[in-house]
């Protein structure tokens, strides 16, 4: 199986850093990555998919990055309603999926 | 708009069984894969199952894979997941989810989740 290693698995930032959070698979998977939001007490929801594309009603300071094996989720401007834990999210193929383990992103 | 709600979660001892139901709404349930994915109190996200549109297509994680069975009605709109031989493990909220069905197959809706507790 591809391993998907998530780093850091905790943050803690300013209002207005610029915020880097990676997904590193353990072999090429294309573009076929997701990143997801879950806020605190929250349903997880979708923020970007194919590594790149930004979800419906996603602010645009949110942005991702990357292919084959590392990929990259950009928050260009903390803000206190980012306040949560990111997961990358891959498609194995072959009907399977891997969660990263998170990255909790706190407000300094 | 699309929604997904589940039922079913409860306290049950290990090595019971319990059996999940998800229902949906807001869109073609006919054209869409659904996927269970679960996540332990204080802990991660973990893929569970996933069932395709027509039902002929199912897989599992390793982790429940010969003691779950996930099925669909698409009749009733309706999705469930068979749950057997529960562990301590298995306690989490679950959560139904619907595929995208684009490339890549992401995740675009989930729903509230139903919890799960696994105890003696």
């Amino acid at each position: 199986d591809i391993q998907m290693t998530q780093s850091p698995s905790s943050l803690s930032a300013s209002v207005g850093d610029r915020v880097t959070i990676t997904c590193r698979a353990s072999q090429g998977i294309s573009n076929y990555l997701a990143w997801y939001q879950q806020k605190p007490g929250k349903v997880p929801t979708l923020l970007i998919y194919a590594a790149s594309t930004l979800q419906s009603g996603v602010p645009s300071r949110f942005s991702g990055s990357g292919s084959g094996t590392d990929f990259t989720l950009t928050i260009s401007s903390l803000q206190p309603e980012d306040v949560a834990t990111y997961y990358c999210q891959k498609y194995n193929g072959a009907f399977t999926w891997t969660f990263g383990q998170g990255t909790k992103v706190e407000i300094k | 708009q699309v929604q997904l709600v589940e039922s079913g979660g409860g306290v049950v001892q290990p090595g019971k069984s319990l059996r999940l139901s998800c229902a949906a709404s807001g869109f073609n349930f006919n054209n869409y894969g659904i996927h269970w994915v679960r996540q332990a109190p204080g802990k991660g996200l973990e893929w569970v199952a996933v069932i395709w549109p027509d039902g002929s297509n199912k897989d599992y994680a390793d982790s429940v894979k010969g003691r779950f069975t996930i099925s669909r009605d698409n009749s009733k709109n309706t999705l469930t997941l068979q749950m057997n031989s529960l562990t301590a493990e298995d306690t989490a909220v679950y959560h139904c989810v619907r595929d995208s069905m684009l490339v890549g197959h992401h995740f675009d809706h989930w729903g509230q989740g139903t919890l799960v507790i696994v105890s003696s």
